[in-house]
C-alpha cells in the first residue's frame, strides 16, 4: 500500500522559507504513471493546489505562489520536497503531499495523500 | 484561471439522497474528482473520472456531470458520511492545471 508521509520544521519565521519533504513508500516517484503534488489548507478553509513533479523534474505551479515556490525530488531518497520563500502568516496551513494521476487529457486528480503537516509561522 | 464553485453547506436527513454541486467553466472540457474529509483527518478521494470510485469506497456514492455542473450524490446518506466534500479537475490553462472547489459541509441530520 503506498503511502507518503511529511516531514520538516512545524514553526517557521516570517520572511524565512518553508521547507518540507515528502517520503514515499510502497512505489517509486519514478513512475511514469505518477505525479506528485503538494496541497495545503489554511486553518477552518478549503484545499489549495501548490504545484507538483514529475520524475523527469518537469514542474507545474500555482502562479498565484509561482514567485516563492520550489519543488524538487530526490529519486535516490524516493523523496521530493517543497520550499516556499518569504513566508508570512497567510502561509499558515496543513500541508499535504498526495500522488497526482492524470490520465490522458480530461482528468487530473489526487488518489494518495499523506496525512499532513500543519506549519505555522510566527516569530 | 477557472474557479470551481460550490454550495458552501448543505443538510441531509440520515438515510436520504443528497446532491453536493460543483460548478465551473472548466467542467465543459474535463471531469471532476471528489474527496471526502473528516475533522483533523486529510481528504480521501471518494469519486474520480466520469463516475469511478477507488477500492474501499462505498456504492452509495456517485457522481454525474451535465454542462458546466459536476454532482457527487449520496444515496442513502449515513451518519458517517458527515464531511466536508471538495470537488477538483484540471484547468484548460497551461499554467494552473489544477482546481479545487472551495468545499461544502454536509451536516446528516
Amino acid at each position: 500500500q503506498l503511502q507518503l508521509q511529511e516531514s520538516g520544521p512545524r514553526l517557521v519565521k516570517p520572511s524565512e522559507t518553508l521547507s518540507l519533504t515528502c517520503t514515499v513508500s510502497g512505489g517509486s516517484i519514478t513512475n511514469s504513471n505518477y505525479y506528485w503534488g503538494w496541497i495545503r489548507q489554511p486553518p477552518g478553509k478549503g484545499l489549495e493546489w501548490i504545484g507538483t513533479i514529475y520524475y523527469t523534474g518537469n514542474t507545474y505551479y500555482n502562479p498565484s505562489l509561482k514567485s516563492r515556490v520550489i519543488i524538487s525530488e530526490d529519486m535516490s531518497k524516493n523523496q521530493f520536497s517543497l520550499k516556499l520563500s518569504s513566508v508570512t502568516a497567510t502561509d499558515t496551513a496543513v500541508y499535504y503531499c498526495a500522488r497526482e494521476i492524470r490520465d490522458g487529457q480530461n482528468l487530473y486528480f489526487f488518489d494518495f495523500w499523506g496525512q499532513g503537516a500543519l506549519v505555522t509561522v510566527s516569530s | 484561471s477557472s474557479e470551481l464553485t460550490q454550495d458552501p453547506t448543505v443538510s441531509v436527513a440520515l438515510g436520504q439522497t443528497v446532491r453536493i454541486t460543483c460548478q465551473g467553466d472548466t467542467l465543459r472540457s474535463y471531469y471532476a474528482s471528489w474527496y471526502q474529509q473528516k475533522p483533523g483527518q486529510a481528504p480521501v478521494l471518494v469519486i474520480y473520472g466520469k463516475n469511478n470510485r477507488p477500492s474501499g469506497i462505498p456504492d452509495r456514492f456517485s457522481a454525474s456531470n451535465s454542462g458546466n455542473t459536476a454532482s457527487l450524490t449520496i444515496t442513502g446518506t449515513q451518519a458517517e458520511d458527515e464531511a466536508d466534500y471538495y470537488c477538483n479537475s484540471r484547468d484548460s490553462s497551461p499554467y494552473h492545471p489544477v482546481v479545487f472547489g472551495g468545499g461544502t459541509r454536509l451536516t446528516v441530520l
